[in-house]
């Protein structure tokens, strides 16, 4: 598919277990976002990658997250030692870089992470 | 990025013109102002965006009052795909950063 696409969509673990989330971009776009949704709330930010040059990490709630993105491709958010309040839908977006018009971001369908 | 303030919820009959609201006294020269969409159970979508003038695509029109204080975002003729929560997001054009979403209007279609 052309969109940007996550795994897995839904995602249910005890409290205390790590867990990983997958993104994958669409192609071409250098940009690569992740936010969080809690429920019935906005997205909040919380992390950017582009190109190479080091992540804007400051959305990150604690240390316990962390992400990785592989070039210009795959990213993953990892969150350590899972705790309830972790439960939220989380989203991937990713943007073309490019000129200096606005480049708009494409969400992916996101990953219901449910901590039990 | 400035603050936006939305209506919490709104509804509009099928067919006829939704306009969705969104004050941003605080905005400042260099920042656009964008709309997203963000239909139940999916990622949000890019709808449109604008700085002074007002500008229409193939989804909808944004107008922007003079003293840039506020906007408003017209669908012409809605349907009940439309129903969503709209997002009004104030920040500089340039570069791939973040998005401040907050939490949006709820636009709920009536047949």
């Amino acid at each position: 598919g052309a969109g940007v696409s996550q795994s897995p969509s839904n995602k249910v673990t005890e409290k205390g277990k790590d867990v990983e989330l997958r993104c994958d971009p669409i192609s071409g776009h250098t940009a690569l976002y992740w936010y969080r949704q809690r429920l019935g709330q906005g997205l909040e930010f919380l992390i950017y990658f582009q190109g190479n040059s080091a992540p804007d990490k400051s959305g990150l709630p604690s240390d316990r997250f962390s992400a990785e993105r592989t070039g210009e491709s795959v990213s993953t958010l990892t969150i350590q030692r899972t705790q309830q309040e972790d439960s939220a839908v989380y989203l991937c977006a990713s943007s073309f870089s490019g000129g200096r018009s606005y480049n708009e971001q494409f969400f992916g369908p996101g990953t219901r992470l449910t901590v039990l | 990025d400035a603050k936006t303030t939305q209506p919490t919820s709104m509804d509009c009959a099928e067919g006829r013109a939704a306009n969705l609201p969104c004050n941003h006294s605080t905005i400042s020269g260099n920042e656009y102002v964008y709309w997203y969409r963000q239909i139940h159970s999916q990622g949000p979508q890019y709808i449109i965006h604008g700085l002074k003038n007002n500008e229409t695509n193939e989804m909808a029109s944004l107008i922007i009052t003079e003293d840039r204080k506020s906007s408003t975002l017209i669908l012409p003729h809605a349907t009940l795909r439309d129903t969503a929560v709209y997002y009004c997001i104030v920040r500089a054009h340039f570069g791939n950063e973040k998005l401040t979403f907050g939490t949006g209007t709820r636009l709920t279609i009536i047949p």
